[in-house]
């Protein structure tokens, strides 16, 4: 049973355009929620993450919107350009647990 | 600093032989995980060891072993490989909510 669940798999962005990215998540113990992003043959890397108790969290043109209440969470990519072209996760975790979602496969074309 | 390393880099199995993949950190520190990735299935952890000389099974941890050798390596073993390990496998070390991956090892299970 998947405890994050990320939508969509693969997403399609034209320059200069907004990227959106959602995820939900199933135990409220989860107290940190992180974006990771992974380039073709390498390892994921953190991009940005945010802790429950703030609704938003902006760094650049990576966005984090969090919704407690709702269980779900979204990554927004303002101005998307090409080199932003990654696959996504996001990931709800406490202490020593981390989960992951499925991946978001986006691709911004020039 | 390397991050966190991982050996090898690629490896073709048969069916029923054995391997160890090995990871290292020099970061120091306490928290490593082996993660296995596959198409629509994000990361998936199968083992974590949240200091020293501890180990814990995570989601998928049925046909693997891990060996927590110090502080610095964390090693997977298959035991007698199966068509259903062929996958992507990620190491990744833990610092303050962060974690660091290695670049991953591709194995595949004929």
């Amino acid at each position: 049973q998947q405890q994050v669940k990320q939508s969509p798999q693969s997403l399609i962005v034209q320059k200069g355009g907004i990227s959106i990215i959602n995820c939900a998540y199933e135990n409220t113990a989860f107290d940190y929620f992180p974006w990771y992003q992974q380039f073709p043959g390498k390892g994921p890397a953190l991009l940005i993450a945010i802790r429950p108790d703030v609704s938003e969290k902006k760094e650049g043109r990576f966005t984090i919107s969090f919704n407690k209440s709702a269980k779900q969470f979204s990554l927004h990519i303002m101005d998307s350009q090409p080199g932003d072209s990654a696959t996504y996760f996001c990931a709800a975790s406490r202490l020593n647990d981390m989960r992951f979602g499925a991946g978001t496969r986006l691709t911004v074309k020039p | 600093n390397a991050g966190v390393t991982q050996t090898p880099k690629f490896q073709v199995l048969k069916t029923g032989q054995s391997m160890t993949l090995q990871c290292a950190q020099d970061m120091n520190h306490n928290s490593m995980y082996w993660y296995r990735q596959d198409p629509g299935m994000g990361l998936r952890l199968i083992y974590y060891s949240a200091s020293e000389g501890t180990t814990d099974k995570g989601e998928v941890p049925n046909g693997y072993n891990v060996s927590r050798l110090n502080k610095r390596e964390f090693s997977l073993r298959l035991e007698s490989a199966a068509p259903s390990q062929t996958s992507v496998y990620f190491c990744a070390s833990l610092d303050r909510n962060e974690q660091f991956f290695g670049p991953g090892t591709r194995l595949t299970v004929l």
